[in-house]
């Protein structure tokens, strides 16, 4: 069963434009990491936040701000001000403490376009 | 330079052949590693390692086998390539502890398996 779901495929904006990329994730543990990254059109992943299960509040980082809610187990992300340099594919991840590795199960992923 | 390498980082192979992909690090972590990425599906764990003797599988290991040569190298092989392995491969690393730090990813290796 999927983990986390990204129910936004695809997103377009006008620059300037807010916008909030959605983020639903399943656990049963009560330690939880989740995460943020972002895959630019060249490819790679940047890191752009973690967030641990006891700390709910929410975090303002430059445009980017992040709403973690677990009474509806979600962590929201939205860029304000939009610009054409958002445009990318957004992912977010969820690690369980008791998922042995550690590893990430990764949300399909949120194409934003972000037009002049 | 980077902290996390991948080479190569394109690579075109034919159906069958042995393939190896390799990582490096100079981040000092203890953990490594290997995802694929398709089109659509996000990032899927194939294998991970904790440290050189601690190797284990993750969701899709089916078809591919790693080794952990030193703490700063992880490499991917993938003994006889099929078409369905096309794929943007990535490596990541972590640092050790009893809790899921960051993970930080090398650049990618795109393959094509033809």
């Amino acid at each position: 069963a999927q983990k986390v779901t990204q129910a936004q495929t695809e997103i377009s904006v006008v620059e300037k434009e807010d916008v909030t990329l959605d983020c639903v994730y399943e656990t049963r543990d009560t330690t939880y990491y989740l995460f943020w990254y972002k895959q630019p059109p060249s490819g790679e992943l940047v890191f752009l936040i973690r967030r641990n299960s006891f700390d709910e509040q929410n975090e303002i980082s430059g445009r980017y701000s992040w709403n973690f809610q677990k009474s509806t187990s979600s962590f929201n992300f939205t860029i304000t001000a939009s610009q054409v340099v958002d445009s990318a594919v957004y992912f977010c991840a969820l690690s369980e403490n008791s998922n042995s590795g550690y590893a990430l199960n990764f949300g399909k992923g949120t194409s934003l376009l972000v037009t002049p | 330079d980077a902290d996390v390498t991948q080479t190569p980082r394109n690579r075109i192979t034919k159906t069958g052949k042995r393939i190896m992909l390799e990582c490096s690090q100079t981040k000092g972590h203890d953990r490594m590693y290997w995802y694929r990425q398709d089109p659509g599906l996000g990032l899927r764990l194939i294998y991970y390692s904790f440290d050189v003797k601690d190797i284990n599988k993750g969701e899709i290991s089916d078809g591919y086998s790693v080794s952990r040569q030193a703490q700063a190298k992880f490499s991917l092989s993938l003994e006889s390539a099929i078409p369905n392995q096309t794929a943007l491969y990535f490596c990541a690393t972590s640092s050790g502890g009893f809790v899921t730090d960051t993970q930080y990813f090398g650049p990618g290796t795109r393959l094509t398996v033809l």
